[in-house]
Formats: structure tokens, sequence, C-alpha cells
């Protein structure tokens, strides 16, 4: 079955340390995405990417981090410098970057601040 | 800016037919993208329009007005298992998706 995982699905941070949330796709997609999804709010693009080894901000990507190694696998590094980072975090991929490119979400990583 | 407006919230009936509006101001407009997800799970397709008029697939049909900025989801013969939030999304100028922060649909029996 092809799909998008996440993992893991609850994550819980300490002040001052970074935490990083895995993306893994098996759909041979180019494109990958993190978005943030906080309540009474509008999904917000962290990071995506196009190809490997290439990535843009997006509209919050101020105290996060990203890598692209590899066609499969998008990670997503909190950081300390993200100052409030409760919120649950959703990973998405498609086929290409592109108006009628539906996006495929993965299950979600919630992230709690101890 | 760019926004998107939906009601917060929708409560409906089951096997009765509900819509589901959304106005969007954004710059440029390459489609909008309507998305279901329940509580705590991931967001998953439910249609794309980028031409007026209405889709129909199945029990859910979408309808797109660019001259207007608007669009509705209509879902008829509602079930319990159609309790969820449903997203609208348009892609900017940029390709970029703007997205709405959701109607939550609560159907009774």
């Amino acid at each position: 079955d092809g799909g998008i995982t996440q993992s893991p699905k609850y994550l819980f941070r300490k002040e001052g340390q970074n935490v990083t949330l895995s993306c893994e796709q098996n759909l041979n997609h180019d494109a990958m995405y993190w978005y943030r999804q906080d309540p009474g709010q509008g999904l917000r693009l962290i990071y995506y990417s196009q190809i490997v080894n290439d990535f843009q901000k997006g509209d919050i990507a101020e105290g996060y981090s990203v890598s692209r190694e590899k066609k499969e696998s998008f990670p997503l590094t909190v950081t300390s410098a993200q100052k409030n980072p409760t919120a649950f975090y959703l990973c998405a991929s498609s086929i290409l970057v592109g108006a009628s490119e539906t996006q495929y979400f993965g299950p979600g990583t919630r992230l709690l601040v101890l | 800016g760019q926004n998107i407006d939906q009601p917060t919230e929708m409560t409906a009936t089951e096997g009765a037919i509900v819509q589901i509006n959304c106005t969007y101001q954004t710059s440029g407009f390459n489609g909008l993208f309507w998305y279901q997800q329940h509580a705590g799970e991931a967001p998953t397709f439910l249609s794309y329009n980028v031409l007026d008029g209405l889709e129909e697939k199945g029990r859910f049909s979408s309808f797109l007005s660019r001259s207007k900025g608007y669009s509705y989801l209509l879902l008829k013969e509602l079930q319990m298992k159609d309790s969820a939030s449903y997203l609208c999304a348009v892609t900017d100028s940029n390709y970029q998706l703007i997205w709405g922060a959701g109607t939550k649909l609560i159907i009774k029996p």
C-alpha cells in the first residue's frame, strides 16, 4: 500500500530541546510539505520541497528546519527557537507543485511542550 | 492579504442535505480544493474545482463561482460518519495552497 507515514504520533518536548518529526512517503512524489495546524486556524505552511536537496520556506518557517536528502523522506526539526511549538503537525506530498496537484496527508504528529 | 472564510460550525440531521460555503480573497486563483478531516486525523481530498459550475461526485458536490470568489460543498443523504471538519483551500498565483480554518459539521440522529 502506498502512503505517507509520520512518527511519532505524540511527541513531548522539554524547554530548550530540539525535536525531529519524521515523514516518509512511498508514493514516488517529488513534492513534500510540512504544515502546522492550530485550533480555529487554517493549515499554515512551514516548509516545502519540490525536489531532492531543495526546499523553500513557507509562511511560518522561523524556529523550524528541514532536510531533503532522499525523495522519500522530509524530516522536520522543531528547534528551541520556536517559542510556541504546541500544535498538530501534518506532512503532505504531491506529484509536483502545481495548481491542480492534490496533496496527500500523513496521519500527523501532535507535539506537546512539557 | 489573503483570506478564506468558512462558517466555524454547522449542525444538520442524518439523512438531510447541508451546504457549506467558502468565500475567498487571494492573490490570484488557480483552483479550489475541499478536504474532509475527522478529529485528530489527516485531511483527505474530496474535490477540486477550477472552472465555474458544479462538480458532482456521489453524495458530495462542489460548486465554484470565480467572479464571486465563492464556493460551496453540498452533502446529500447525510450519514453519521460525515461528522467531520471540511476544509476549503485555494491555490494562489504562486501555486501555494491557502487554507480556511475549516467548518466543523455535526450530524444529529
